[in-house]
């Protein structure tokens, strides 16, 4: 059974880069290929930013992508969110989660997720 | 993106009544829909995927259906621990879009 727990700063600067990390424990991070972040915002709703490979192929939002870069540390057993310059809009609930497989990415492992304000 | 569209927005039910939840999406997406029940403070949780297939351990008075464009969530006789927040997600084309959420509330 896998669990994820995300973790990092709960403020952050605005123009500021928003950094979280998932870690993994149940199983290695190298029983599963993808790994994902997605969060929540009362005005957005839930929004997929994006996915890594266990390559390093990412895939990220287009909406999110010219900020946003997703690392995976296999000696850690954990993965990681950069967001640069953010903004109010960017303030969120944070989860990490795990897609079913390679062909199903519907998420049925999901951090409890971690809030994230950005401030002016 | 496909725009995933969901109604209603709140739903005031009782205990024991058939509540349904429609998904609508955009485009054509097969059956590649998820549904997800979320309690304040909580993750979502996985209850359906491929539009009708009851994720494992989620009590079968869910259920889902529909394709293509048009889904549906159906809880045949709703219980207490029931009332929450259901979301969709679908998983045809990136990015995965989600839904904007159905709130059922009690009556």
């Amino acid at each position: 059974q896998v669990r994820l727990q995300e973790s990092g700063p709960g403020l952050v600067k605005s123009s500021g880069t928003l950094s979280l990390t998932c870690a993994v424990s149940g199983d290695p991070i190298s029983s599963r290929n993808w790994w994902s972040w997605v969060r929540q915002s009362p005005g957005k709703g839930l929004e997929w930013i994006g996915e890594i490979f266990y390559s390093g192929a990412t895939n990220y939002n287009p909406s999110l992508k010219s900020r946003v870069t997703i690392s995976v540390d296999r000696s850690k057993n954990q993965f990681s969110l950069e967001l640069t310059s953010v903004t109010a809009a960017d303030t969120a609930m944070y989860y990490c989660a795990i897609p079913h497989s390679d062909y199903d990415y519907y998420y049925d492992y999901w951090g409890q997720g971690t809030l994230v304000t950005v401030s002016s | 993106d496909i725009e995933m569209t969901q109604s209603p927005s709140t739903l005031s039910a009782s205990i024991g009544d058939r509540v349904t939840i429609t998904c609508r999406a955009s485009q054509s997406i097969s059956r590649w829909l998820a549904w997800y029940q979320q309690k304040p403070g909580k993750a979502p949780k996985l209850l359906m995927y491929k539009a009708s297939s009851l994720e494992s351990g989620v009590p079968s008075r869910f259920s889902g259906s529909g394709s293509g464009t048009e889904f549906t969530l159906t809880i045949s006789s709703l219980n207490p621990d029931d009332f929450a927040t259901y979301y969709c997600q679908q998983y045809n084309t990136s990015p995965w879009t989600f839904g904007q959420g159905t709130k059922v509330e009690i009556k």
